[in-house]
C-alpha cells in the first residue's frame, strides 16, 4: 500500500515561515491535501489538490507537490499557527492515506 | 455550508460491535461521499472506509474488512459506521468526513466533531 512520510515536528519563531513535507513514491503524480488539526478538535482542510486555498483559510498558508515530496508552507507564522498537520492522498485501491502528521511548533 | 452532526460518545464491551451515526445538514450535493476517519488516543488520523451512495460504491481499509460496515439513509441525509468485534485498540474518536466526489481523488471538506468510542470491559 502506498504510504506517506511525514517529519514529527518542526519548530520555527514567529514571523518566520514553517515548511511541512509530505513524502512519497512519485507523489508529485498525485493529488496531496492538507488538514490541520488544533487539539481538542476535528481536521479542518488548509489545501486540496496541492496548491488550492478553500474559503476562511489564510493566504499564508500555501502548497507545493512534485518529484518525491509535497510541501505546506505556512508564511509569517502565528502562535495560533500551532497544531499537527497531515498530509493525505487516495491510493490506487481508491483507500484514503494520511502521512503520520507532524507537530507545528511556534518558539 | 455544510454541517455534520454526530452521535454521542459511547462505552462498549470487548466483543461487541457500535454503530455511529453522522447526519448532514446545509448545502448536500448528490456527489457527496461519506467517510470514516479515526484516531486513537495521542495517534494520528487513520482511514476506515468510505462509501459514495451516487454509484452505490463502498470501499474499505484492508484492516476493517470483515468487521466494518458503512451505509448511508439518502431520504435523511445520514451515514451510519458500525465496527463489530470491538477490542481495546478500537478506543478512538471517530470522525465522520464528506468531500464531493465528482473527483476520485477528492478532499474531506467537511468534518464532524468526532464521536468517543471507549472499548473496556
Amino acid at each position: 500500500s502506498y504510504e506517506l512520510t511525514q517529519a514529527p515536528s518542526v519548530s520555527v519563531a514567529p514571523g518566520e515561515t514553517a515548511r511541512i513535507t509530505c513524502g512519497g513514491d512519485n507523489i508529485g503524480d498525485e493529488s496531496v491535501h492538507w488538514y490541520r488539526q488544533k487539539p481538542g478538535q476535528a481536521p479542518v482542510l488548509v489545501i486540496s489538490f496541492d496548491k488550492d486555498r478553500p474559503s476562511g483559510i489564510p493566504e499564508r498558508f500555501s502548497g507545493s507537490n512534485s518529484g518525491n515530496t509535497a510541501t505546506l508552507t505556512i508564511s509569517g507564522v502565528e502562535a495560533g499557527d500551532e497544531a499537527d498537520f497531515y498530509c493525505q492522498v487516495w491510493d490506487t485501491n481508491n483507500n484514503a492515506v494520511f502521512g503520520g502528521g507532524t507537530k507545528l511548533t511556534v518558539l | 455550508q455544510v454541517h455534520l452532526a454526530q452521535s454521542g460518545a459511547d462505552v462498549k464491551k470487548p466483543g461487541s460491535s457500535v454503530k455511529v451515526s453522522c447526519q448532514a445538514s446545509g448545502e448536500i450535493f448528490i456527489s457527496f461521499a461519506f467517510n470514516w476517519v479515526r484516531q486513537a488516543p495521542g495517534q494520528g488520523l487513520e482511514w476506515m472506509g468510505g462509501v459514495i451512495p451516487l454509484v452505490n460504491r463502498t470501499n474499505y481499509a484492508h484492516r476493517f474488512q470483515g468487521r466494518l460496515s458503512i451505509t448511508t439513509d439518502e431520504s435523511t441525509s445520514a451515514a451510519y459506521m458500525e465496527l463489530s468485534g470491538l477490542r481495546s485498540d478500537d478506543t478512538a474518536v471517530y470522525y465522520c468526513a464528506t468531500g464531493s466526489s465528482l473527483l476520485n481523488v477528492y478532499s474531506f471538506d467537511h468534518w464532524g466533531l468526532g464521536t468517543l468510542v471507549t472499548v473496556s470491559s
